[in-house]
């Protein structure tokens, strides 16, 4: 078991960039998913994937941020014509299926920086 | 409104002592997950939980279906424990939703 890992550790843009995140889930773990926090606050959902299938987004994903899980393992993450606000901290985790008893790993996050 | 809330935000505690964070939620979550995350960002798991309680090594945690409310202990606290806790409700679609966390500071 290597954990959840994720790829950059930190990204400093300038406004406007595009920059793309990479997630690497436990490897028999088939949901997928993505948070990001913000400085002070707990983090907040994005999406999720059950193996390829992105099954639910949230608000938060504008249409400037695309995921996809294309051969149901690892994840991208991507934001296009990055905002200040979109400087957050950007978590993924994994488990081996849903439900109540499975419990989420995570990864230790890809830190955004927008100048 | 946050349908996870947790107090205290902040928490100093000094080395030995027994500290209580707690968690309400609303309706609709199915289990409670309890994190820590150090600077740096890196987020463990503690504990996964649905009923009654667990223990592990000084921490331990419960929870009550009824109030919908989960409290995390630590106990004999040493400053290798100061971290941001973070509890977590499980939704029905499996994520998560968050409270903002209590940062414990613990002094020697």
């Amino acid at each position: 078991d290597t954990g959840v890992s994720q790829d950059p550790r930190h990204k400093i843009t300038k406004r406007g960039q595009n920059v793309t995140f990479r997630c690497d889930p436990i490897s028999e773990h088939n949901r997928l998913y993505w948070y990001r926090q913000t400085l002070g606050q707990g983090p907040e959902f994005l999406t999720y994937f059950q193996n390829e299938a992105q099954l639910e987004k949230s608000r938060l994903l504008s249409d400037r941020f695309s995921a996809e899980r294309p051969k149901g393992s690892f994840s991208t993450l991507e934001i296009q014509r990055t905002e200040q606000g979109d400087s957050a901290m950007y978590l993924c985790a994994s488990s081996p299926q849903g439900g109540r008893d499975q419990p989420q790993h995570f990864g230790d996050g890809t830190r955004l920086s927008i100048l | 409104k946050n349908e996870v809330e947790q107090s205290p935000q902040n928490l100093t505690a000094q080395e030995g002592e027994f500290i209580t964070i707690n968690c309400s939620y609303s309706v609709g979550i199915s289990a409670l997950h309890w994190l820590q995350q150090h600077p740096g960002g890196g987020i463990v798991s503690l504990f996964m939980l649905s009923s009654g309680k667990k223990k592990h090594g000084r921490l331990i945690a419960t929870i009550n279906i009824q109030e919908k409310h989960s409290s995390l202990h630590i106990t004999a606290s040493h400053p290798r424990d100061s971290a941001v806790y973070i509890c977590a409700g499980v939704y029905n679609t499996d994520k998560l939703i968050f409270g903002t966390g209590t940062r414990l500071q613990v002094f020697p």
